[in-house]
């Protein structure tokens, strides 16, 4: 059972314009949510994360929206640039456990 | 710096065999995690290791047995693996325990048994 799930496995942008990643979650129990951004060849890195008790976090080009009653999280990269290019995890985690649950991922590909 | 390193990148092992997966860091970070990767899936999680003890095993098979001989440094050994365990498995650390503490990842061993 697929607790946080990224519907879209793959994106395609233009430089320049806005990228939207999208996640659900079914565990009402979390309360704290991240991104992790993947290159070929790396591990996942932290991008940015945010907490239940807010429903915005903004980190430069990047911010997350939480929607706690729709149990809904999306990423907004503004403006996406070729860097960008990766895949973009989402997780999530309670704040008593040491668990972090994945998401399955979604590839973006901004182009020129 | 922020760098979790692993060793080796790429093994390839029979089914016999017994081969060691490594992992480092030098954050002074007190957990640390084993996660297996299958192709287009998730990070699962495998081991957690807070101040050099085990924490949490999430029902992972014995052939796979973590070890962690000081803080800096854990170790997954693997024995009579099957071809189904061919996964790319990533070492990662954080500050302390609890999943709100960012985790720093490895690049990852990619694993194949034949």
């Amino acid at each position: 059972d697929q607790q946080v799930k990224q519907n879209s496995p793959s994106l395609s942008v233009q430089e320049g314009r806005i990228s939207i990643l999208n996640c659900d979650y079914t565990n009402s129990m979390f309360d704290y949510f991240l991104w992790y951004k993947k290159y070929p060849a790396e591990g996942p890195t932290f991008l940015i994360s945010i907490s239940s008790i807010k429903d915005k976090n903004e980190d430069g080009r990047f911010t997350v929206f939480l929607n706690k009653s729709a149990k809904h999280l999306s990423l907004h990269i503004v403006p996406s640039q070729p860097g960008d290019s990766a895949v973009y995890f989402c997780a999530a985690t309670a704040y008593n456990t040491d668990k972090l649950i994945f998401g399955t991922g979604t590839r973006l590909q901004v182009f020129p | 710096d922020t760098e979790v390193t692993q060793t080796p990148k790429h093994l390839v092992m029979g089914m016999t065999n017994k081969k060691s997966l490594k992992c480092e860091q030098h954050m002074g970070h007190r957990a640390m995690y084993w996660y297996k990767q299958k192709a287009k899936k998730p990070p699962e999680l495998m081991f957690v290791y807070s101040y050099e003890k085990l924490s949490i095993n999430e029902s992972v098979p014995s052939r796979f047995s973590p070890e962690c001989p000081n803080s800096s440094l854990l170790n997954l050994h693997l024995h009579a693996l099957q071809p189904e365990d061919s996964a790319l498995y990533l070492c990662a650390s954080s500050q302390e325990t609890g999943a709100t503490d960012t985790q720093y990842f490895g690049p990852g061993t990619r694993l194949t048994v034949l």
